[in-house]
C-alpha cells in the first residue's frame, strides 16, 4: 500500500486559497487519490477524490499531475471554519472483502487565522 | 438520514473493566469499519464488516478485543478487561459498497479514558 507524505502543518489567513500537497511515489495504477478532513472531536470527513489531472466539487479542487506521484488539495477562499487536519490517502481496492482500504497519515493540521 | 451512531460519546472507566462500544451504521449500508485513534499512532483500521459477516479483523490489536454485527443495524466493539493504553477514540464508519470510490462515512466517535 502506497505510503503518503504531507506537510505536518500550516498556516493561512481568512480568504486565501489553500493548497496541501501530498506525495505518493509508490502509488499503484489502480489507486485512487483520496482526502479527508476532520474537525476536533468529529470523524474524518470525505471531501474529494480522483484519479488524475483535475477534480473539483463544491468543497474543493484536487490536481494530480501525469505521473501521478503527488497531488494537491486547493480550498479556495478559505474561512475560520476550514481550520481542520486534513488527510490524503492512496485509496486501493483490497480483493479479499472487495473494500477500500484507507490508511490515514499523520495529515495536514490547517490553521486559519483572522 | 441521521448518519452513523455511537455511543456513548464518553466513556471513563478503571483498569480491568469491560468497555463496550455500540454502532448504529448508515440504513443500507453493507460495509462497517471500526477505527481507533491515538495521538501516536494516528487512524487505524481495528476491523471491518461486510453484510454483518467480519471479513478483515487483522488489525484488532489483541484477544481482548472482540466485535460483533448482530444484524445490519448494530455493531459492537467490545474490550475486555481493559487497559490504560487502551484510552483513544474509537469511530465507527459505514459505506454503500466496498471498493474504490465508495465514500466511508465516520460517526462522531467514542473517547474512552481507561484510568
Amino acid at each position: 500500500l502506497a505510503k503518503t507524505t504531507q506537510p505536518i502543518s500550516m498556516d493561512s489567513y481568512e480568504g486565501q486559497e489553500v493548497n496541501i500537497t501530498c506525495s505518493h511515489n509508490n502509488i499503484a495504477t489502480n489507486d485512487y487519490i483520496t482526502w479527508y478532513q476532520q474537525f476536533p472531536s468529529q470523524g474524518p470527513r470525505f471531501i474529494i477524490q480522483g484519479y488524475k489531472t483535475k477534480v473539483t466539487n463544491e468543497v474543493a479542487s484536487l490536481f494530480i499531475p501525469a505521473d501521478r506521484k503527488s497531488s494537491t488539495l486547493s480550498l479556495p477562499r478559505v474561512s475560520l471554519s476550514d481550520t481542520a487536519v486534513y488527510y490524503c490517502l492512496v485509496e486501493a481496492l483490497m480483493f479479499s472483502g472487495g473494500y477500500n482500504k484507507l490508511i490515514f497519515g499523520a495529515g495536514t493540521r490547517l490553521a486559519v487565522h483572522p | 438520514d441521521a448518519g452513523v451512531i455511537q455511543s456513548p460519546r464518553h466513556e471513563v472507566t478503571e483498569m480491568g473493566q469491560e468497555v463496550t462500544l455500540r454502532c448504529k451504521p448508515i440504513s443500507g449500508h453493507d460495509y462497517l469499519f471500526w477505527y481507533r485513534q491515538t495521538m501516536m499512532r494516528g487512524l487505524e483500521l481495528l476491523i471491518y464488516f461486510n453484510n454483518n459477516v467480519p471479513i478483515d479483523d487483522s488489525g484488532m490489536p489483541e484477544d481482548r478485543f472482540s466485535a460483533k454485527m448482530p444484524n445490519a443495524s448494530f455493531s459492537t466493539l467490545k474490550i475486555q478487561p481493559s487497559e490504560p493504553r487502551d484510552s483513544a477514540v474509537y469511530f465507527c464508519a459505514s459505506s454503500l459498497l466496498g471498493g474504490i470510490q465508495e465514500t466511508q462515512y465516520f460517526g462522531p466517535g467514542t473517547r474512552l479514558l481507561v484510568l
